[in-house]
This record gives structure tokens, sequence and C-alpha cells, in this order.
């Protein structure tokens, strides 16, 4: 029972350089979304996808893109990495329904930009 | 814009001590709020409170929504040390089912 796979778990950038967090969820869950969390701010959405084939904004966007490749997938790519990127990155999908509307968290990368 | 405010940011206690912590939110079109624990890895669910649930328990732990005031609280009972964590709420809205967090009350559970 995978769940929500992140990878990397940890990555090391320097400024400027590009990199794609990649997701996938074996749940046949429709929606999927990327988080980041800094501290003491809580987990702030970036994109989310509700359906394979969508994708929207997020409250923070800037600096970051994504592909919802199939219904297992949706990776997250920055294109030229900045300091303020650091932060660590949570992975989610949902089904939308239920208790909890079926959350589950992917265990998250640590991204550190230096 | 909708907003979620978390209430304390930190907080200490002893064991045994029994807390409150606070979420307030004004959302467009409120659908459920959400209660998560995280301890240095991904949020774990604890409850989901809704127009049809506004009160729920399990434990230690229980949480009551007020629709009227548009909050919810978060009432732990005999702490011990492993309730140290973050705590955070989310709120979800009708226009879909992304998750909009507060920024998190710290909890630390001292001997």
């Amino acid at each position: 029972n995978a769940g929500v796979t992140q990878t990397p778990k940890f990555q090391v950038l320097k400024t400027g350089q590009s990199m794609t967090l990649q997701c996938a969820q074996d749940m046949n869950h429709n929606s999927m979304y990327w988080y980041r969390q800094d501290p003491g701010m809580g987990l702030r959405l970036i994109y989310y996808s509700a359906s394979e084939g969508t994708t929207d904004k997020g409250e923070v966007p800037n600096g970051y893109n994504v592909s919802r490749l199939n219904k297992r997938e949706f990776s997250l790519r920055l294109e030229s990495a900045a300091p303020s990127q650091t932060s660590v990155y949570f992975c989610a999908s949902s089904t939308g329904h239920g208790a909890n509307y079926g959350y589950t968290f992917g265990s998250g990368t640590r991204l550190t930009v230096v | 814009e909708d907003k979620v405010v978390q209430s304390p940011l930190s907080l200490v206690v002893h064991e045994g001590d029994t807390v409150t912590l606070n979420c307030s939110y004004e959302v467009t079109n409120f659908r459920s709020l959400l209660w998560y624990k995280q301890e240095k890895k991904a949020p774990t669910f604890l409850f989901m409170l809704t127009s049809s649930g506004i009160e729920k328990k399990s434990g230690r732990l229980s949480s009551i929504l007020d629709k009227k005031e548009l909050s919810s609280i978060l009432n732990i009972t005999a702490t011990q040390t492993g309730d140290s964590a973050i705590y955070l709420c989310a709120v979800v809205s009708n226009s879909g089912y992304a998750l909009n967090f507060g920024k998190g009350t710290s909890l630390l559970v001292t001997p």
C-alpha cells in the first residue's frame, strides 16, 4: 500500500538550477495537490489538479510549474531555483468524498537552495 | 480571499494539563473544517467537522465547530509528552477540495 510517493526526499540546489519534484499515487484519486511548508507558516497551496487534464494555481504559484502527466502522476518544476524556495514540499491526493475527503499526503521533499 | 487564523501560535504546558487550541476562519461557501497533527513529517488527520457534524471526540481529543462564530476549538485533556506537535487547522470551501491551512499551533508538553 504505497499511497502517495514523492521523490526525491532531500535535494540541495544552487541558485538558478532547475529540478522537478515527482509525485505518484496509486489510489485512483482524481485530485492532486502540491503544498510547501515553511517554519511557522502552516502548509500553503502551490498548485492543484482537480482532475486529470486540469491544473490551477493556489496561493503561492510564482516560480513553479506543474504537469498532471496522467491520473497517477503530478509533478512540480522549479525552472530557476531561488533561496526563497527553500522549503519542505508535500504532495497530496484526495477522492473528494468520505472522511477527510480521502486526503493522503506524501512523506515530503526537503529542498534547500543555496 | 479565504483566511484561517490559529491561536496561540505556540504553547508550553505540563503533562496532565488541559489545552484548548483555537481556529477562526473566513471562507466563501464553507464546506468543512479539518484538524491535523504534525510531528516532523506529513500531517496526520484528526477530525473533520461539517454542518452536519459539529462535535467530534476521540480519546483525550475533542473538537467543536461554531458556525455562528466561524471558529473551532481543539481540546486535549490530560496532555502527554507524545502530544507535543504542531496542530494544523484547515478549511475546505464548496469550490473544491484543496485544504486552506492556518499557520498552526506549536504545542510542547513538558514532563
